[in-house]
Formats: C-alpha cells, structure tokens, sequence
C-alpha cells in the first residue's frame, strides 16, 4: 500500500547530540514533501518542506532535511538538539494536483534530556 | 494572520451520543480539511474541500460522520452516534489551493467518547 513510513517511533538523546529522523514513502512520480513539529499542547507547525531544487532544504530552528529521490526518503537533521525540540514530528507528503492532500507517517516523538 | 480557529478545544461524550465540531479556516484558503489524529499515530485525512465542494471524502466512515462547508468558509464536522474508537483530536486545515505556501492548522478538538 502506499505510504510515508518513520521508522523511530521513540528517540531520546541528550542536548548538544545529533539528530537524524528517517522517513521514506512509497509513491511514484512527483511528489512534494513536508516536516511538521508538534510541540506538547501546541498545533502542528510546518518545520520545512521541498517541491522541487535544491533537495537540501533548510528550516526554521536549525533543522535540516535532504530529498534522495532514488531512495524515496526525506530524512530530517539537525546538529546539535536543544531540550527545547522535545516534541513530536511528523513527515508528511502530498503528490501535487487537484487532491493535493497531506498523508502523514505515524509520527517519532523526541525527547532531550538535559 | 489569523490562524485556523476550532472550537470546542476538548469534549466528552457517552457513546452513542452526537457531537458536533467547527472550523473556520484561514481568509482567502479554498481548501479545508478535517483529520482524525488517534493517539500514537499521524493524523488521518476524513475529508477535503475545496470551496464548499467535497474532492476527497474516501475515508469518512459515512455511516456516523458528516461534514459540510457551506458558502466555502467556515465547515462542520459531526458524528452521529459516537463509539469509543471515535476518541481522538479532531484537526482542521486550511490551504491555498496548491498547498505549496503550506497547511495551517488548528489546535484541534479532543475529543473523548466513553
């Protein structure tokens, strides 16, 4: 079936480590693709997102997230987390064209220890 | 700018009882969406507008959940009778048509049905 897989569902690391969350998906053709952060009590705030160029795409708060087509992955970076990235994120992909809905992977809660 | 307004944040119900939810989206945004995030996954789509015309409804489960957009701003989400799997936080969307400058979204409902 097609989907967006995020293959940790958990991760805890401490401040100042780096961060690489994966997420691949499994359609053809175009597709344009997004990271969303869920910080505790809040709403989903858009982090980053590619529709084409560059496939290194920068975000805010120092994220980072690198488009490989031949892998189908769009994996999210950062170098050196805060506690203040706890929170829940969410890659997300939309395949353009008159239903250009939002299909979202399960989700990988992080937490950073101080 | 505004963001989505939803309302009510939280509710509980009996099951088999109705429940009703409201969005009003971003000025100016064609498209709506209504998705049902259960705990522990990513949210789902339930359904899509684009104006006050429904593009994708293929994962409402029509038989308890209606939704309208009537004069293509504000829409209405109801569930008609509510079962416990029904319990989850109800997000509302809101994009320009092609969804490149991004999806906002609302703070949810969350709902419980015990």
């Amino acid at each position: 079936a097609q989907s967006v897989s995020q293959h940790n569902h958990h991760v805890i690391l401490s401040e100042a480590a780096s961060l690489e969350l994966g997420c691949n998906y499994s359609y053809g053709g175009t597709v344009n693709l997004f990271w969303y952060v869920q910080y505790p009590g809040q709403h989903l705030q858009l982090l980053l997102k590619y529709f084409s160029g560059d496939p290194l795409v920068k975000g805010i708060k120092g994220f980072e997230a690198e488009f490989i087509k031949s892998k189908f992955s769009f994996n999210l970076r950062k170098p050196s987390v805060q506690w203040s990235d706890t929170a829940e994120y969410f890659c997300a992909v939309n395949r353009g064209g008159a239903t250009n809905k939002l299909i979202f992977g399960t989700g990988t809660l992080l937490a950073v220890q101080p | 700018e505004a963001g989505v307004a939803q309302s009510p944040r939280y509710k509980i119900i009996e099951k088999r009882q109705s429940v009703a939810f409201w969005c009003n989206p971003i000025s100016g945004h064609a498209t709506l969406y209504w998705y049902q995030q259960i705990l522990g996954q990513g949210p789902k789509l339930l359904i899509q507008f684009q104006n006050n015309g429904v593009v994708d409804d293929s994962q409402l489960p029509k038989d308890r959940f209606s939704a309208e957009r009537l004069k293509g701003v504000d829409s209405t989400l109801k569930i008609q009778p509510a079962k416990l799997e029904d319990s989850a936080v109800y997000l509302c969307a809101s994009s320009q048509a092609t969804g490149y400058y991004g999806y906002t979204f609302g703070s949810g409902t969350r709902l419980t049905v015990v």
